[in-house]
């Protein structure tokens, strides 16, 4: 049982909006930042998002990251196939003096 | 370029110590946070320690506290991971990453793991 709950699945036609759910608790994302990764089959995780709603150098602007109270979401505007992946939103949680990760989230493109 | 290169992984009994390593280089070791994360076959990220830029502060999971240590060499820019008591569920392949800054998930570089198997 993860400390950040996400949902399992999700799914979307190319071209379209996906969200991604990502909910905590007040000692983690209610307040610390949120991070969001993505990881292809077979590969080490990529940083999408970072704190909240930063995007790092060379991610697309079609991923964008957002947070309200204890939850936070992840955007991917005009899907892509090459967008099918697992995602994982993380934050840092004060109780447990430690990084937490939420379950992650296998993205379908249809 | 930053890389972060691990290895030490093997098949190894319950029971049983194993240390990893992570070579870093392309970047100011010492003036950066060090992580170790896991990933179960099949399963979800685990966060599993945190080491401070200068070693003098290391935070771990529950899930291992007591029985892994994490340590390193400036010196030598490496990252170690010492696991003792090992057990069948801390199967998985081993991560390091690098912390932008210490208390975040800020992961912008990753190894591509080492592969550690406990397994009688």
């Amino acid at each position: 049982q993860s400390v950040l709950t996400q949902p399992p699945s999700a799914s979307g036609t190319p071209g379209q909006r996906v969200t991604i759910s990502c909910s905590g608790s007040s000692s983690n994302i209610g307040s610390n930042y949120v991070y969001w990764f993505q990881q292809l089959p077979g590969t080490a995780p990529k940083l999408l998002i970072y704190r909240d709603n930063q995007r790092p150098s060379g991610v697309p602007d079609r991923f964008s990251g957002s947070k309200s109270g204890t939850s936070a979401s992840l955007a991917i505007s005009g899907l892509r196939s090459e967008d099918e992946a697992d995602y994982y939103c993380a934050a840092w949680d004060d109780s447990l003096s430690g990084v937490v990760f939420g379950g992650g989230t296998k993205l379908t493109v249809l | 370029e930053v890389q972060l290169v691990e290895s030490g992984g093997v098949v190894v009994q319950p029971g049983g110590s194993l240390t990893l390593s992570c070579a870093a280089s392309g970047f100011t070791f010492d003036d950066y946070a060090m992580h170790w994360v896991r990933q179960a076959p099949g399963k979800g990220l685990e966060w599993v320690s945190l080491i401070t830029w200068d070693g003098g502060s290391t935070y771990y999971a529950d899930s291992v506290k007591g029985r892994f240590t994490t340590s390193r060499d400036n010196s030598k820019n490496s990252l170690y991971l010492q696991m003792n008591s090992l057990r069948p569920e801390d199967t998985a392949l081993y991560h390091c990453a690098k912390g932008e800054v210490p208390a975040a998930p800020w992961f912008e570089y990753w190894g591509q793991g080492t592969l550690v198997t406990v397994s009688s």
